[in-house]
């Protein structure tokens, strides 16, 4: 079976650009999160989309990003303008409907220079 | 607001020696607690949950409502043990994680 699946595995970019990550969940996975870790502190939730609404958006941090998963498959995260403040890594994950259970992706590592 | 501490950055244990993870939470309701794994390379994964009472590759965790903690334990550290660990934490009804900052294990063989 295969896993979270995030694109890229990294990015680097400059102050001002736009970037968009992108989020393949486990197939029949309803429940799709994106996470945030900032270089030395905790992973924080950023949303929750169930299917292609989204549940809880509380973890944006402000307008710059937009979060999207349009016919509730995959799902896209994207930043514009970035900011240096961005940098990080976006972690994705998916859970079935009603499960605790989050399967994670590997990651993309965000650079903002 | 819910918060979970992980006070520990770094943790250094040698092989055979028991081995302690602190985690400490604050919530105003029933929580559920998690600990997560990323093993060198690989994928953030979750390791166990109180709800189930499982011990997992010999670790366990013992929700302690009156100290609002949730330490995760093996009697006997392996090599294989060294990772980075995540307390984390969900409010009922509500599967948003709050995740702790995180303590990287290592065991000395």
């Amino acid at each position: 079976e295969a896993g979270v699946t995030q694109f890229p595995s990294h990015s680097v970019i400059e102050k001002g650009q736009t970037v968009t990550l992108r989020c393949d969940p486990i197939s029949g996975h309803d429940n799709l999160y994106w996470y945030r870790r900032v270089m030395g502190k905790e992973i924080k939730f950023l949303l929750h989309f169930v299917k292609e609404s989204k549940q809880d958006e509380s973890g944006m941090p402000n307008n710059r990003f937009l979060a999207e998963r349009t016919g509730g498959t995959y799902s896209t995260l994207k930043v514009q303008p970035a900011e240096l403040e961005d940098s990080g890594v976006y972690f994705c994950a998916s859970s079935l409907p009603g499960s605790e259970k989050l399967f994670f992706g590997s990651g993309t590592q965000l650079s903002v220079l | 607001a819910q918060r979970v501490t992980q006070p520990e950055k770094l943790l250094s244990v040698f092989k055979g020696a028991p081995v302690e993870l602190k985690c400490n939470y604050s919530y105003s309701g029933s929580p559920e607690l998690f600990w997560y794994v990323q093993y060198s390379r690989q994928r953030l994964q979750l390791l166990l949950r109180h709800i189930s009472r499982e011990s997992i590759k010999g670790f366990t965790a013992d929700l302690n409502k009156g100290e609002t903690s949730f330490h995760l334990k093996k009697p006997f550290a392996q090599e294989e043990d060294s990772a980075m660990y995540y307390c984390a934490l969900s409010g009922f009804g509500n599967e948003k994680l709050t995740f702790g900052t995180g303590t990287r294990l290592t065991i000395i063989p």
